[in-house]
């Protein structure tokens, strides 16, 4: 079955990066992703990958992809109190554009000043 | 980047009543639109998958008749959660996805309503 596990909570000081890891377990991903959600808000897209790729660089954001081990990671640069947020890694699997997704837990991100 | 909404963005309602929430795209067609719910610190659970024209498609141990969807529009599907109880107090978000674009813009999500059922 489809199952995306994630870390509940991470806690850094600002200007440290963050790390946040994310596995799953359906290997025909096509595209896996990471959203923010600030509080009671909806969810902000950061950023893709495809699933052929194993690295994908966004400015501040480093997206890490081991197809083998199903492992996915999120690398926040300079991490700012304003980064503070849960994060949700998802998967298509395999569905392709079509839009469904399966979500992880979300990893709560706690940024010191 | 697109917008979807979601109307009202909270809502207080007594057991035994139906609350309709909207979800518009506000500047792109979409047809096909997600609903979600969203319990505290948990992951977003798939309720629906809204198709504009034709039924929708529930997830596994959905309610239909209890989770009511209509994609009258390709801007607008309404959830009506029908004879709400509290255990039906959550988080509802809704997501649009273009029929065109790249994996970018697979979806974007409405800003939830928070529905507290008394």
């Amino acid at each position: 079955g489809e199952d995306v596990e994630q870390s509940l909570f991470l806690s850094v000081r600002e200007g440290d990066s963050s790390v946040i890891n994310c596995t799953y377990t359906d290997s025909s991903s096509t595209y896996l992703y990471w959203y923010k959600q600030e509080p009671g808000a909806g969810l902000q897209l950061l950023t893709y990958i495809f699933s052929n790729m194993d690295m994908k660089q966004d400015q501040r954001l480093t997206v890490l992809l081991n197809k083998k081990d199903k492992h996915l990671s999120l690398r926040i640069a300079d991490t700012q109190t304003g980064d503070s947020a849960i994060y949700f890694c998802a998967e298509d699997h395999g569905s392709g554009n079509t839009g469904k997704l399966i979500f992880g837990q979300g990893t709560t991100l706690q940024v010191k000043p | 980047g697109a917008v979807v909404s979601q109307h009202p963005s909270r809502v207080i309602c007594k057991s035994g009543t139906s609350v309709k929430i909207e979800c518009r795209s506000l500047d792109f067609q979409a047809t096909t639109m997600f609903w979600y719910r969203q319990f505290p610190k948990k992951s977003l659970m798939l309720m629906a998958t809204s198709n504009e024209g034709s039924k929708a498609t529930y997830e596994q141990g959905v309610e239909k008749d209890k989770f009511l969807i209509n994609h009258a529009s390709l801007t607008l599907s309404t959830l009506t959660v029908t004879s709400a109880h509290p255990e039906d107090s959550s988080f509802y978000i809704c997501s649009a996805h273009p029929p065109s674009g790249g994996p970018g813009d697979t979806q974007y999500f409405g800003p939830g309503t928070r529905l507290t059922v008394l």
